[in-house]
């Protein structure tokens, strides 16, 4: 079982609507991240929280604007999407450190978002 | 910048028969990790196995083994006694130490037939 959930699982939303993805971890993971997958692709890294401050904006358009209320807590906020939007939004957590427990990230199932 | 390369896109075996999923990868760190996740239809990305680059032993987890050539940076994935359950799309994926970034191979999509 994940210990990453996500909420919602599906999401279907017109191109003027506001939404937002959410998840939450309570692994005491200090790292969060959102990615973007599409069909038969691997994923790709959007957004990265380290200690509750963005580290890494992998130059996601604005459209898309991530916010970490808290350590387990992390919000994909979502405006003016476009219909190639549409992916699955993969969210993650990990922590660093030197061993490979700590180096693993891990993933929730996911949001399936279709913009229309 | 490192890279991570699956050139199997599609594999199948048949259920309770043994198969091997390769990855080759290059960096030009010493500390990283390396990993195998599956997602099956359902889409969840699951680890399957994972494998700290200083050590010399391969890691196993169950039906799952790598064959982890460190030289060659090869990092194969064996999967023995297939189940239908198995069947998936499976991600090679590096990890330098202490970076935020995980990096993926294209995928190999397995299907076990029955």
């Amino acid at each position: 079982d994940t210990e990453v959930t996500q909420t919602p699982k599906h999401l279907v939303m017109g191109m003027t609507n506001k939404k937002s993805l959410k998840c939450e971890q309570h692994m005491g993971h200090r790292a969060m991240y959102w990615y973007k997958q599409k069909a038969k692709k691997p994923p790709e890294l959007m957004f990265v929280y380290s200690y509750e401050k963005l580290s890494i904006n992998e130059s996601v358009p604005s459209r898309f604007s991530p916010e970490c209320p808290n350590s387990s807590l992390l919000n994909l906020h979502l405006h003016a999407l476009q219909p190639e939007d549409s992916a699955l939004y993969l969210c993650a957590s990990s922590n660093t450190g030197t061993n490979s427990l700590r180096n693993t990230i891990y993933f929730g199932e996911g949001s399936w978002l279709t913009v229309v | 910048a490192q890279t991570v390369t699956q050139s199997q896109p599609e594999m199948s075996v048949q259920e309770a028969e043994t198969v091997t999923l390769s990855c080759t990868y290059d960096t030009s760190e010493n500390n990283y990790y390396l990993f195998w996740y599956k997602q099956p239809p359902s889409r969840q990305m699951i680890l399957v196995i994972r494998q700290e680059a200083y050590k010399q032993q391969n890691a196993t987890e169950n039906r799952f083994s790598v064959n982890f050539q460190k030289a060659a940076k090869s990092f194969s994935l064996k999967i023995s006694d297939s189940q239908l359950g198995d069947t998936a799309m499976y991600f090679c994926a590096l990890r330098r130490g202490g970076s935020e970034k995980l990096v993926f191979g294209k995928g190999t999509k397995l299907t076990v037939n029955p």
